[in-house]
């Protein structure tokens, strides 16, 4: 079955820092990756992902995630982050041609002070 | 294209009571998840349809939890007899399986369901 591991659960910044959050994985075959973006108070939406090709993907709102197979990981960055990014993050794995059914990590919650 | 829709946005009821969650995914979409989200225990996945059949409900709590999609444009979640630890927020998700597809999920705006 697979796995996403989370590392970090809260991580407070102040505006213009560096944003790094942390994914791992655990599924020995091919994988589609995400990372979903909640809001305070809103729905999950997708922020990028991941399925094949250019291992470096970039998302919305100056986000970005890199793929390293041999790591298992998909970490998300942001050179330098808003107040407004204020909100919870999720990484998910789905199984490319498996059950479709994403596993999501615990999540991580982002503060960003102004 | 309108997304995922889920009513009611807020319930608030007793203990003891029936509350039925409901779901219209998106127009062309094959699968739809539900899920439950609580600061204790995160997002959860409850049950997952396909081609409206239930294929995983293995993360139902209990069997007070029933789900139904009757159609593929709409779905049910129901609890019967709630229980104040039911109160969380639902989530409704739905996506296109199938060739190509890559399981991105679109989830609708959640039911914050409290049970006093």
């Amino acid at each position: 079955a697979q796995s996403v591991s989370q590392h970090n659960h809260h991580v407070i910044l102040s505006e213009a820092a560096s944003l790094e959050l942390g994914c791992n994985y655990s599924y020995g075959g091919t994988v589609n990756l995400f990372w979903y973006v909640q809001y305070p108070g809103q729905h999950l939406q997708l922020l990028l992902k991941y399925f094949s090709g250019d291992p470096l993907v970039k998302g919305i709102k100056g986000f970005e995630a890199e793929f390293i197979k041999s790591k298992f990981s998909f970490n998300l960055r942001k050179p330098s982050v808003q107040w407004s990014d204020t909100a919870e993050y999720f990484c998910a794995v789905t199984s490319s041609g498996g059950s479709y059914i994403p596993t999501f990590g615990r999540g991580t919650s982002l503060i960003v002070h102004p | 294209d309108a997304g995922v829709i889920q009513s009611p946005r807020h319930e608030v009821t007793e203990m003891g009571q029936e509350v039925t969650l409901r779901c219209k995914p998106i127009s062309g979409h094959n699968s739809l998840f539900w899920y439950r989200q609580t600061m204790m225990r995160g997002l959860e996945l409850l049950i997952y349809f396909n081609n409206n059949v239930p294929i995983d409900d293995s993360g139902m709590p209990e069997d007070r939890f029933s789900a139904k999609m009757p159609n593929a444009s709409f779905s049910t979640l129901k609890i019967q007899p709630s229980e104040p630890r039911d109160s969380a927020v639902y989530f409704c998700a739905s996506s296109l399986r199938g060739g190509g597809s890559t399981g991105e999920l679109f989830f609708g705006e959640g039911s914050r369901l409290t049970v006093l």
